[in-house]
Order: C-alpha cells, then structure tokens, then sequence
C-alpha cells in the first residue's frame, strides 16, 4: 500500500531563507508527483506536476525535484516571503490510478 | 471556464439523513475524484472515475456513492450520514484517462453532521 509522508509537519523560517520541503513514498510505480498549497480555509492551488520520466520542474521561485527510485520528492522554495506561508502537499498518482496525499507540511514565513 | 465548481459550499445535516454533494467541471476532463479532508489525516481519496460511466473505490469509499453519467458531472452521495462524516469534501478533476496530468480543485464543500 502507497503511503506518503511528508516532514517536518511545521516549519518557521525567517523571511528572505531559502528552504526545502520534503516528501517521501513507499512505493516508486508512480505515473507522477504533485506538490499543492493550501491556504486556511481554501481549497488546493497546484504549483508544480513531475512526471515519473522526469527529475525536476521549476516555477519562478519554486523547484521539485524527484527521485523516484528512492521513493523522494523535494520542494525548494528560494528566497521565502510572508506569501509563502500556507500548508504544502505533496501527491503522487499510483499505477492503479489512484492518487495519495501526504499530510502536508505547514509553513510560516516569519516577516 | 468556471474550473471545477462544488456546490453546497457549507452543509448541516442530521444523523442519518441523506444529501448529494454536486460537483461539476467545464474542462472536459475525464478523470474526477473525492475526497475528504480532517484534521492530523490529509486528504483521502474517497471514490474516483476515469471517464463517464466508470467508477472506482478509493481508500475511504465506505458510507459514499458515486456515478458518473457525464463527462461534466460527478456527485458524491451520502445515504445516511453519520457523525464521523464531519469533513471538508473536495472534488477534482484531471484531463486524461487515468489522472496523470495535473489536478484541479474545486472550493470545497464543509459538511457538519450532528
């Protein structure tokens, strides 16, 4: 059975630092990785897809990359803002189509 | 394009009275699926479809029922709810068949059943 985890749960980082979330799965026959945010209350906001062929995508500030032989997915955030502060999920999409979540990694971003 | 719509946004029920959670995307996408989402759990995935007509259990199916009649719609059924229902309810879509491309999310919708 897939299972995802995501650590730490929480994270505070001073405005400005660069930082990296981490994601990691039990199982390597994904067809792909996601990485969401979340804010209070709200629903999820997609940042960035990685197919299982590649090793990294990169969007403004942000960069995934993937590892899936070793079950690891890292999320890089440069140069952090009070912005970024929100709960960031990791997913991936299994062989069979479904799609697991880790629990997710809050983050605040002190100003 | 409205993305992927839910309705109600915020929902009271009773123990053991019945609702449908709609859910609707303009996207023509053909993969949607549920999901819950509680407290210290994450999201789980409820029940998904791959295209219109075909429907799958997920890891939390129990007490749900869904059908997917069209491309465009697919609605979550509670028979009888209970309290440990109590959750916010998020709808997504993908385009093609079996997920593989990004997701798209509805707003949610937060379901308090007493």
């Amino acid at each position: 059975k897939q299972e995802v985890t995501q650590i730490p749960a929480a994270l505070s980082v001073p405005e400005g630092e660069n930082l990296v979330l981490n994601c990691s799965f039990t199982d390597s026959a994904i067809y792909n990785l996601q990485w969401f945010r979340q804010d209070p209350g709200k629903g999820l906001t997609s940042l960035l897809l990685i197919q299982s062929s590649q090793r990294e995508q990169t969007s403004g500030r942000l960069n995934a990359s993937l590892d899936k032989s070793s079950g690891r997915s890292t999320l890089y955030i440069a140069a952090s803002q009070p912005g970024d502060s929100a709960t960031y999920l990791c997913a991936v999409v299994n062989r069979d189509d479904k799609i697991i979540f880790g629990k997710g990694t809050r983050l605040h971003i002190l100003p | 394009n409205a993305g992927v719509t839910q309705t109600p946004k915020f929902q009271v029920l009773k123990t053991g009275q019945s609702m449908t959670l709609q859910c609707a995307q303009d996207m023509n996408h053909e993969y949607m699926s549920w999901y819950r989402q509680d407290p210290g759990m994450g999201l789980r995935l409820i029940h998904y479809s791959v295209g219109a007509g075909i429907t799958d259990q997920g890891e939390v199916p129990n007490g749900y029922n869904v059908s997917r009649s069209t491309t465009e719609d697919f609605p979550l059924r509670l028979l009888s709810a209970a309290p440990s229902q109590t959750s916010v309810y998020f709808c997504a879509s993908s385009s093609g068949r079996g997920g593989h491309n990004e997701q798209f999310f509805g707003p949610g919708t937060r379901l308090t059943v007493l």
